[in-house]
């Protein structure tokens, strides 16, 4: 049981170019996140997923894409990179709360550290 | 807009000493408030607390929530060197089950 797991764990970019950041999670969960954390700043949530197919913006949505065609997978994408996104990223996953799952809880993978240069 | 805010951003303390870290909100629809404990990687998962009172964890770390001041503490006796991390406050939104964080307080504790 992996719980979750992020690809890559670090990616230099130069601005322009795209990439894809690969969430996986072998829980069950229903529920994904995608999260951006910088210094002095906490977590911020970019964009978030109630379900396979579905995905909701969130705090800071701008710049980045999501796409939820597995359950347990939830990719986030930048298309045109720049310095701004220069960021550690989360991924988490949870139970549905509204089905009655049995937490809330949000479990995190390890990070990507991403630099756009 | 949602807000959490955590004090102080920073700590430095000696083995054995006792921390207190703050925790106040502002948000809209509000269902809990969790807090996790972030070294090197992920953060991972402390409490959460719902109602107000106290919740315990582990005999070291204590939290409490008071939804009328809208605040939560989190304490942390008889500190040691493995407690320094950084320790988020995060509000647990009614809809979407989304989180909203605070900064984080980084916690030093010397040997």
């Amino acid at each position: 049981n992996a719980g979750v797991t992020q690809t890559p764990k670090f990616r230099v970019l130069k601005t322009g170019q795209s990439m894809t950041l690969l969430c996986a999670q072998d829980m069950n969960h229903e529920y994904m996140y995608w999260y951006r954390q910088d210094p002095g700043m906490g977590l911020r949530l970019i964009h978030y997923s109630v379900g396979e197919g579905t995905t909701a913006k969130g705090e800071v949505p701008d710049g980045y894409n999501v796409s939820r065609l597995k359950k347990q997978n939830f990719l986030l994408g930048l298309e045109s990179a720049a310095p701004s996104q220069t960021s550690v990223y989360f991924c988490a996953s949870s139970y549905n709360p509204l089905a009655g799952g049995p937490s809330y809880e949000q479990y995190f993978g390890p990070g990507t550290r991403l630099t756009v240069t | 807009e949602d807000k959490v805010v955590q004090s102080p951003l920073s700590l430095v303390v000696h083995e054995g000493d006792t921390v207190t870290l703050n925790c106040s909100y502002e948000v809209t629809n509000f269902r809990s408030l969790l807090w996790y404990k972030q070294e090197k990687k992920a953060p991972t998962f402390l409490f959460m607390l719902t109602s107000s009172g106290i919740e315990k964890k582990s005999g070291r770390l204590s939290s409490i929530l008071d939804k009328k001041e809208l605040f939560s503490i989190l304490n942390i006796t008889a500190t040691q060197t493995g407690d320094s991390a950084v320790y988020l406050c995060a509000v647990l939104m009614e809809y979407g089950n989304k989180l909203v964080f605070g900064a984080g307080t980084i916690l030093r504790v010397k040997s």
